[in-house]
């Protein structure tokens, strides 16, 4: 079974200041994907970033990258510059890439308030 | 290109109705995944379409339904509603099926609400 835990319910952060969210797994799969969306209150998921288990460099995706350690099993979202529109949920997700384990489990999410 | 759409955004409905929500996949896309949101329970995976084929279904009891057409739109159907069922239901369209890596695109979400 795969397991998503984000330890902080909130997070608080000045505008223009990078600002890490935490997130590790569970899961005995080998092959495996890790995903980080956000969600704005409307409610629609957005997709920020994505990792493979055997990506070997840490992915990046404008102002996101993602700081994976595999043998911690942690794999956190950094936002640097932070700006107001980046006040939302972020949820950490991972899907294993075996049969019938074909499903995203998601964490319970970190709510991210960007400060002036 | 037009996003994943879904249909009604808001629903009200009393215990013990059934009710069926809609979702309009990016075109192109062939696979569709509903999952259900809640304050208490966070977000979990309800099933996983594909080419008009369940391939993978969540821990929910068989009150919740689905199914997928030609065209690949789905729809999601729960009978015998709970007070519990009150949850934000969100769609997921991707262009392949979950078992390899491929962005899954989210809709607006319906929110049902049962009385």
């Amino acid at each position: 079974a795969q397991k998503i835990t984000q330890t902080q319910p909130g997070m608080f952060v000045q505008e223009k200041e990078a600002v890490t969210l935490d997130c590790t797994y569970d899961t005995s799969d080998q092959s495996y994907g890790l995903f980080w969306y956000k969600q704005p209150s409307s409610g629609e998921m957005i997709f920020l970033i994505y990792q493979g288990s055997y990506d070997e460099q840490n992915a990046t995706e404008g102002r996101y990258s993602l700081n994976f350690q595999k043998a911690r099993k942690s794999a956190n979202l950094v936002i640097s510059a932070s700006q107001l529109g980046d006040s939302a949920m972020y949820f950490c997700a991972m899907r294993a890439s075996t049969g019938t384990a074909s499903k995203l489990t998601f964490g319970t999410g970190t709510r991210l308030q960007v400060t002036l | 290109k037009a996003g994943v759409t879904q249909t009604p955004r808001y629903l009200i409905k009393t215990r013990g109705q059934q009710v069926t929500l809609s979702c309009s996949p990016i075109s192109g896309h062939r696979s569709v995944s509903w999952y259900q949101q809640t304050p208490g329970q966070g977000l979990q995976f309800l099933f996983e379409y594909f080419s008009e084929t369940q391939r993978n279904k969540g821990n929910f009891p068989g009150r919740f339904s689905g199914r997928q057409f030609s065209n690949s739109r789905s729809e999601m159907n729960v009978s015998t509603l709970e007070l519990g069922d009150s949850a934000l239901y969100l769609c997921a369209s991707s262009l392949r099926d979950l078992s390899s890596y491929n962005e899954q695109f989210f809709g607006p979400g319906t929110r049902l609400t049962v009385l």
